[in-house]
């Protein structure tokens, strides 16, 4: 079973940034947090992780917060090709993903 | 850097018969996982290889196989199709080893449609 909660749905206005909430109480220490997104008709897309600390790439931000229950995935300035379903997951080294049901992210222009 | 492919992209089939999905892994990586994700759902879990070997699988019923080759590539087959087979089948491949985090890389997808 998935061991991660996200909202059914958020919606973001285009250029505008984004913060989507994944908690995760039961995250054991080698956990890693996952992100991937999934847009329409395609495979998952690979997004960011992250272990204690905040990650950056040129995707997102993981904001990880200090007793990892909780984290947050930021895209700074949404497009409409964001619009995705955006999955966080927990996952150790070497273990498959579990996905579960994830955020369906809409962006209006 | 090639990424993950998958062939072929659509597929038809009737109840009973049985299939053959294929995955070339990303340049670099030893380690192909197949997952089934039906209409509305996340993905499943079904399987993973790594280095020709079954190295982990989910619940589902052994007319679900697989095979990876020593170029890495794969093969999901299921037999004995049913119409609840019919779902977009994922292949993600990773490295495991020494200083990897194991990050997975998905493939469009096979859809498959079982009548």
């Amino acid at each position: 079973d998935a061991k991660t909660t996200q909202p059914n749905s958020m919606e973001s206005n285009e250029e505008e940034p984004v913060h989507l909430p994944c908690n995760h109480s039961t995250i054991s220490g080698t956990d890693y947090i996952h992100w991937y997104r999934q847009l329409p008709s395609q495979g998952p897309e690979y997004v960011i992780h992250g272990l204690t600390s905040n990650v950056n790439n040129r995707m997102a931000s993981l904001a990880i917060a200090e007793d990892r229950k909780s984290s947050t995935l930021i895209l700074h300035r949404a497009t409409l090709r964001d619009a995705a379903v955006y999955y966080c997951i927990l996952r150790s080294y070497g273990q498959n993903f579990v996905f579960g049901p994830g955020t369906r992210l809409s962006v209006l222009p | 850097e090639t990424g993950v492919t998958q062939s072929p992209t659509h597929l038809i089939k009737t109840r009973g018969q049985q299939v053959t999905l294929r995955c070339s892994s990303q340049s670099g990586h030893n380690t192909v996982s197949w997952y089934q994700q039906a209409l509305g759902q996340g993905p499943q879990f079904i399987f993973q290889y790594y280095r020709e070997e079954e190295n982990g699988r989910g619940n589902f019923p052994p007319r679900f196989s697989g095979l990876q080759f020593p170029n890495y590539s794969s093969e999901l087959n299921v037999n004995a199709l049913e119409l609840d087979d019919s779902a977009l089948y994922l292949c993600a491949s990773s490295y495991q080893g020494l200083a990897s985090t194991d990050t997975q890389y998905f493939g469009p997808g096979t859809r498959l449609t079982v009548l």
